[in-house]
């Protein structure tokens, strides 16, 4: 068992939408990253949360530590939010404390 | 865009091969971490450099190893290629300690025949 799961694994949408995935895991962590992969494989961070919620634009971020459970939001989602998101987290493991384990991404497809 | 670039975007090689993958940091990010993408999985922590040291290093052998230089630049090379290293690299830089929010570059494609 992965120790970062997200849900659902595919998501096919349609533009205007309101979307959300989710992450789960089971580690301590100091802090968990949502980011995005387009085709191509460049990579960029969207949020990095240690507890509570962060918005940018159309895209939210919220994080339950006690439940070890965050979600990503996209509201009015367009076709341009096509791509993979991926959660990883910031593992709190003594001597090694900035490693970064990663969920495998949840493949989202917004249709015109 | 990052900031970070990495080169060459493309490359192949044979096993047994070695291999030098750079990547060149946003200025002042004094911390870079490298990690490997096979096709269809997460990325895997391969290590990471602070202050041109090695700060941290996932599951993999001492054929992967790698260089921080004070220009902000930094290499990852791995000896001895085998067919399973075929992936993305990414590099990513951050600064040490402003929230550590890491900044990728878009990877280098390598495949092992």
């Amino acid at each position: 068992k992965n120790e970062v799961e997200q849900s659902p694994q595919n998501l096919t949408a349609q533009e205007g939408e309101f979307i959300t995935i989710n992450c789960s895991y089971s580690v301590g962590i100091s802090a968990l990253h949502w980011l995005q992969q387009h085709p191509g494989g460049g990579i960029v961070s969207l949020f990095m949360l240690s507890s509570g919620k962060k918005k940018h634009g159309r895209l939210i971020a919220t994080i339950n530590i006690q439940e070890k459970h965050s979600s990503l939001h996209i509201t009015a989602s367009h076709p341009r939010d096509s791509a993979v998101y991926i959660c990883a987290v910031r593992s709190f493991n003594a001597g090694n404390n900035r490693k970064l384990i990663w969920g495998l991404g949840t493949s989202l497809a917004v249709n015109p | 865009e990052t900031g970070v670039t990495q080169s060459p975007t493309h490359l192949i090689k044979t096993r047994g091969q070695q291999v030098t993958l750079r990547c060149s940091s946003q200025s002042g990010h004094n911390t870079v971490s490298w990690y490997q993408q096979a096709l269809g999985q997460g990325p895997q922590f391969i290590f990471q450099y602070y202050r041109e040291e090695e700060n941290g290093r996932g599951n993999f052998p001492p054929r992967f190893s790698g260089l921080q230089f004070p220009n902000y630049s930094s290499e990852l090379n791995v000896n001895a290629l085998e067919l399973d290293d075929s992936a993305l690299y990414l590099c990513a830089s951050s600064f040490r300690g402003a929230k550590n929010i890491q900044y990728f570059g878009a990877g280098t494609r390598l495949s092992v025949l």
